[in-house]
């Protein structure tokens, strides 16, 4: 079975500061997608950026990088120097391959950007 | 434009009454999934579909069925729906079945309350 697991309900983070949003998976799977995505207030599932089993660097989409780190099973969203705009839930996902096609989100984490 | 499109947006109803929400993409995407949203437990898959007349379950499919008679269409149907079911539905659809590396395309969600 496949589980993910976001143990942050709620963070705040300065404006123009980074942040460290946190996720670990587990299945025993070897082939696998986490992905991130954006929810803001207005409830739109929006994707954010995605990193593969096999992949040995680590994802970057412009200001969102995923830190990976396959031995801990961990893949951490970094959203360096926060906007406004950042404020949403962020949803941590994961996708395995073959024929075996669930798709797992975890709980989410609520994130309030300080102005 | 390229999108999945939910209907209805929102809905009121009553405890029995067989309703359908009806979900459609126009990407000519294979693999098609329905979520609900709950506060606290993030996003549950309920059903996807890999191709048209293949469909599966996910972690919550109980009170509901879907069909996939044609590749665009994928609706999910609630033939008793209860109070329980009251949650924001998500349908998401993603390229090719069998890829993990594909994000999802949501749609905008459907606010369903079962009185």
């Amino acid at each position: 079975a496949q589980k993910i697991t976001q143990t942050q309900p709620g963070m705040f983070v300065q404006e123009k500061e980074a942040v460290t949003l946190d996720c670990t998976y587990d299945t025993s799977d070897q082939s696998y997608g986490l992905f991130w995505y954006k929810q803001p207030s207005s409830g739109e599932m929006i994707f954010l950026i995605y990193q593969g089993s096999y992949d040995e660097q680590n994802a970057t989409e412009g200001r969102y990088s995923l830190n990976f780190q396959k031995a801990r099973k961990s893949a951490n969203l970094v959203i360096s120097a926060s906007q406004l705009g950042d404020s949403a839930m962020y949803f941590c996902a994961m996708r395995v391959g073959g024929g075996y096609q669930k798709v797992t989100f975890g709980i989410g984490t609520k994130l309030q950007v300080i102005p | 434009e390229a999108q999945v499109t939910q209907n209805p947006r929102y809905l009121i109803t009553v405890t029995g009454k067989k309703l359908t929400v009806t979900c459609s993409q126009n990407m000519n995407h294979e693999y098609m999934s329905w979520y609900r949203q709950d506060p606290g437990l993030g996003l549950r898959q309920i059903y996807y579909s890999m191709n048209v007349e293949v469909t599966d379950k996910g972690d919550v499919p109980e009170g509901y069925k879907v069909s996939r008679k044609e590749k665009r269409n994928f609706p999910l149907i609630l033939e008793s729906p209860s109070p329980n079911q009251t949650s924001l539905y998500f349908c998401a659809s993603s390229p090719e079945t069998g890829l993990y590396n594909q994000p999802q395309h949501f749609g905008d969600g459907t606010r369903l309350s079962i009185l």
